[in-house]
């Protein structure tokens, strides 16, 4: 299996709602990375998970939670969102998240949300 | 901060005739510099990428050049097809984080 799969591929949620995405990738990798992509912008990394740690925070609101149950899933537990986070939630993993990164990222395909 | 800087931003080019996309870094110690597209509605994906080992990388009609004095590398299409047209993204990591910086993304078109 060489990809990275995502669900659900479209989402629609209210404000005081609890929803969660899933990603999941069988290719042994240990670096998975949540983004988020705003409409003709490029994606914009969010959380970087290293060996089933979260490595890295981008200052994202607390009200996404990301989640790394085992080295073949993440997921990203969302609540109370504001109608600017609707976007394209992108999940990507890579072999390792050497320092520096030089591993190739892989890409799902995302997950549509939508805030209203 | 750190950051990566693409142009152009659009590009429109005849079916046949060649597409050049630029970029330059500002992190003299990056050392692997993907290229992604990204077709509407899809998933950005890897079309070719190059270490700083080497200076010229080619996969068909494409191939990525990179001048690590100056500072940039560049993307090149040539006998562009129609399917060639998507939204294209440069990208190279920070140094010391484990991260990608993307580029802005060029949108290329090929006129049949």
């Amino acid at each position: 299996d060489t990809e990275v799969t995502q669900t659900p591929k479209h989402l629609v949620m209210g404000m005081t709602n609890k929803k969660s995405l899933k990603c999941e990738q069988h290719m042994g990798h240990r670096a998975m990375y949540w983004y988020k992509q705003k409409a003709k912008k490029p994606p914009e990394l969010m959380f970087v998970y290293s060996y089933e740690k979260l490595s890295i925070n981008e200052s994202v609101p607390s009200r996404f939670s990301p989640e790394c149950p085992n080295s073949s899933l993440l997921n990203l537990h969302l609540h109370a969102l504001q109608p600017e986070d609707s976007a394209l939630y992108l999940c990507a993993s890579s072999r390792t998240s050497g320092t520096p990164s030089t591993d190739t990222q892989y890409f799902g395909p995302g997950t549509r949300l939508t805030v209203l | 901060g750190e950051n990566v800087e693409q142009h152009p931003s659009t590009l429109s080019v005849q079916e046949g005739d060649s597409a050049v996309i630029k970029c330059t870094y500002s992190d003299s110690a990056s050392n692997y510099f993907p290229w992604y597209k990204q077709e509407l509605g899809k998933r950005p994906q890897l079309i070719i990428d190059i270490r700083s080992n080497v200076g010229e990388k080619k996969d068909q009609r494409i191939a990525v050049t990179l001048n690590k004095t100056a500072k940039h590398f560049s993307l090149h299409i040539t006998e562009t097809q129609p399917e060639d047209s998507a939204v294209y993204f440069c990208a190279a990591p920070i140094q010391g984080a484990q991260k990608l910086v993307f580029g802005q993304g060029t949108r290329l078109t090929i006129n049949p």
